[in-house]
Order: structure tokens, then sequence, then C-alpha cells
């Protein structure tokens, strides 16, 4: 079945240490996107890529980087810059590099600081 | 730029009455419009969609209307069941770079 793959479903960082979230998709979808998602709000979005080696910062970039070297593969890295990262992370492809039919989601990842 | 927001953060109803959440966008040259559903841990999860020449799309048990001169577009649930208790975000698409634009969500609660 075709989808999208998040891991690690659950992880913990300590202060100071960078992490690194995956994301893999096997739709043949173009465009990849990451968001997170704090408790009762919505969807912000960090960065998106609409091909293969090219990305672009969303609404909260400050802190994450990614890279997109496949066109299946889109890693978030939170690094020791982000001061809050405890939150749920979603990745999301869309058919084409723009919204027009929607997004596929991941099952996301939690990343809880300790 | 969009803004998307939705009337309630909560909402409660009984099993087997009808559910209605609603949603309000701002941008008028908005065209497409989708409902995602998610339950606690999960990713969101496609409901239904409609575009902007149509008013009202229907699926199972749901209901999806669209009022573009208000900007506004709600969500009904049919016969409300416990598995429909989730979290509900409306998303808009519009502008040059053709992205989704989400709103806050409303958490639905079914009660016995």
């Amino acid at each position: 079945d075709g989808g999208i793959t998040q891991s690690p479903k659950y992880l913990f960082r300590k202060e100071g240490q960078n992490v690194t979230l995956s994301c893999e998709q096997n739709l043949n979808h173009d465009a990849m996107y990451w968001y997170r998602q704090d408790p009762g709000q919505g969807l912000r979005l960090i960065y998106y890529s609409q091909i293969v080696n090219d990305f672009q910062k969303g609404d909260i970039a400050e802190g994450y980087s990614v890279s997109r070297e496949k066109k299946e593969s889109f890693p978030l890295t939170v690094t020791s810059a982000q001061k809050n990262p405890t939150a749920f992370y979603l990745c999301a492809s869309s058919i084409r590099d723009r919204g027009d039919y929607g997004y596929t989601f991941g099952s996301g990842t939690r990343l809880t600081v300790v | 730029g969009e803004s998307v927001g939705l009337h309630l953060p909560t909402l409660s109803v009984q099993e087997g009455d009808n559910s209605i959440i609603n949603c309000a966008y701002s941008n008028s040259a908005s065209d497409y419009f989708i409902w995602y559903k998610q339950e606690s841990g999960k990713g969101p999860q496609f409901i239904i969609d409609i575009r902007s020449n149509m008013d009202k799309r229907q699926g199972q048990r749901v209901t999806v209307l669209l009022n573009k001169t208000v900007k506004h577009l709600s969500l009904q649930i049919a016969a409300t069941q416990p598995g429909d208790s989730a979290v509900y975000f409306c998303a808009v698409l519009s502008g040059s770079a053709r992205q989704l634009t989400f709103g806050s969500g409303t958490q639905l609660t079914v009660l016995p």
C-alpha cells in the first residue's frame, strides 16, 4: 500500500541535542511538507519542498533544517537552536507541486525534550 | 494571505444526532476546500473536499456546504457515532503558491 511513513513515533531529545525525524513516501508525490502541531492549535508550516534538491522556509523555520536529496524522502532536523521543540510533528505530501488535490499526511512523530 | 478560523474549538453532541462544524476563510479567491479528521495521536485523514464551482457535496454520512458570498464552509455529519470523536480541520487552497492553509480545529466529542 502506498503512503507516508514517519519514524520514530516517539522521540526524546536532551537539551542541546540535534535530532532528525524521518519522512518517507512511496506515492510518487512531488511536494512534501513539515508541520508542527501544539496542543489545541492548528498546523504550522515549518518547511516545504516542491522538487528534489529544493525547499523553502515556512512560517516557523527557525531552529529547523531539512534536505530533499530524493523524491521519496524529506527528513527534518530539530536543532539545538529550537528552544521549545516539544510538539507533534506531521509530514505531508501532495501529488504535484501544489495542493490542488489535497495533502496526504503521515501518522506523526511526538518529540519531547527531557 | 489567507486566514482560516473555526467558530467553535469544541463541540459535544449526543450519539445519533447530527453534527455541524463551521469554518470561515478570508480570501475570496480561494477555490478548493478540504475537511480533515484527526484522531488522537494520529495524522489528519481526508474526509471530503469541494471546489468553488460547487456549493454542496455529499459523501457517506458527511456533507460539505460552501457559501462563497460570506466565505463560510461547514461540515455536517449525520447520525454521529462514537467513532466520529476527533478533531476536525478545514483547509483552504488559494494564492499563487497553491498551498493549503489550515484552521485551528474543532474537537468533536460524541456523548453516549
